[in-house]
C-alpha cells in the first residue's frame, strides 16, 4: 500500500528548540516537497528536492533546513531561527516526468509553547 | 503578491445543485493547473488537473475549465454531495524543466447544505 507518512501527527516544542519532522514515501517518487499551511492561508513552499543529495529553497525557507540522503526520506528541521513556527506542515512527493500532480502526506501540527 | 487567487473564502450550495469554484492567476508562465480537496487536519487530496493546451477536462462529477486569455479557471462539481464539503485549493505550476513546487491559492471552503 503506497503512500506518504509523516510523523508525529502532533508535535509540541518549547521556544528556542530545534525540532525535526519526518516524511517518508514508498511511491518511488523522485521529487519531494515541504509546505506550510497557516489558518486562512494556502500552502506555501518551504523546500523541495528533485534528487538525492540535492534540494532547493522554496518561498519561505528561512529558519528551516532539510536533508535528502535517501530517495524515500525528506526530513524537515524547524530551527529556533524560525520566527513563527506554529503551523501545519505538509510533505508531498511527485514524479519528475509527465503529470505534475503532487501527493500529500497527512501532515504534522507543530505548536511552539 | 499573490500569483494564484481564490477570491471567495466560502461558498454554500444546496445538495444536488452545481458548485462552481473560481480561481484567477497572474503569472503567464503557469501552464498546468490543479485542484485539491482538503479536510481539516489532513493532507490535500488531488482532484483534477488541466494543461494550458486544453480548455476543459472532465472526470466524473468534476470538470475544470480554463480561460487562458482571462487567466481564469473554474471547478464545477455536479451534482454536489454532502461529502464534497471541504476546502478546495487551486494550484498552478510553471514549466521549468523540473518539479519545482506548486503555487497555491488560499482556498475556498465549500459547504453543501441538505
Amino acid at each position: 500500500d503506497g503512500g506518504i507518512t509523516q510523523s508525529p501527527k502532533y508535535l509540541f516544542r518549547k521556544e528556542g528548540q530545534n525540532v525535526t519532522l519526518s516524511c517518508e514515501q514508498n511511491l518511488n517518487h523522485d521529487a519531494m516537497y515541504w509546505y506550510r499551511q497557516d489558518p486562512g492561508q494556502g500552502l506555501r513552499l518551504i523546500y523541495y528536492s528533485q534528487i538525492v543529495n540535492d534540494f532547493q529553497k522554496g518561498d519561505i525557507a528561512e529558519g528551516y533546513s532539510v536533508s535528502r540522503e535517501k530517495k524515500e526520506s525528506f526530513p524537515l528541521t524547524v530551527t529556533s531561527a524560525q520566527k513563527n513556527p506554529t503551523a501545519f506542515y505538509l510533505c508531498a512527493s511527485s514524479t519528475l516526468a509527465g503529470a505534475r500532480e503532487q501527493f500529500f502526506g497527512p501532515g504534522t501540527r507543530l505548536t511552539v509553547l | 503578491d499573490q500569483q494564484v487567487k481564490q477570491n471567495s473564502p466560502s461558498l454554500s450550495v444546496q445538495e444536488g445543485r452545481i458548485s462552481i469554484l473560481n480561481c484567477d492567476y497572474t503569472n503567464s508562465m503557469f501552464d498546468y493547473f490543479l485542484w485539491y480537496k482538503k479536510y481539516p487536519a489532513e493532507g490535500p487530496t488531488f482532484l483534477i488537473s488541466i494543461s494550458s493546451i486544453k480548455d476543459k477536462n472532465e472526470d466524473g462529477r468534476f470538470t475544470v475549465f480554463l480561460n487562458k486569455s482571462a487567466k481564469h479557471l473554474s471547478l464545477h462539481i455536479v451534482p454536489s454531495q454532502p461529502g464534497d464539503s471541504a476546502v478546495y485549493f487551486c494550484a498552478a505550476s510553471a514549466e521549468r524543466g523540473g518539479a519545482d513546487g506548486l503555487t497555491f491559492g488560499k482556498g475556498t471552503h465549500l459547504i453543501i447544505q441538505p
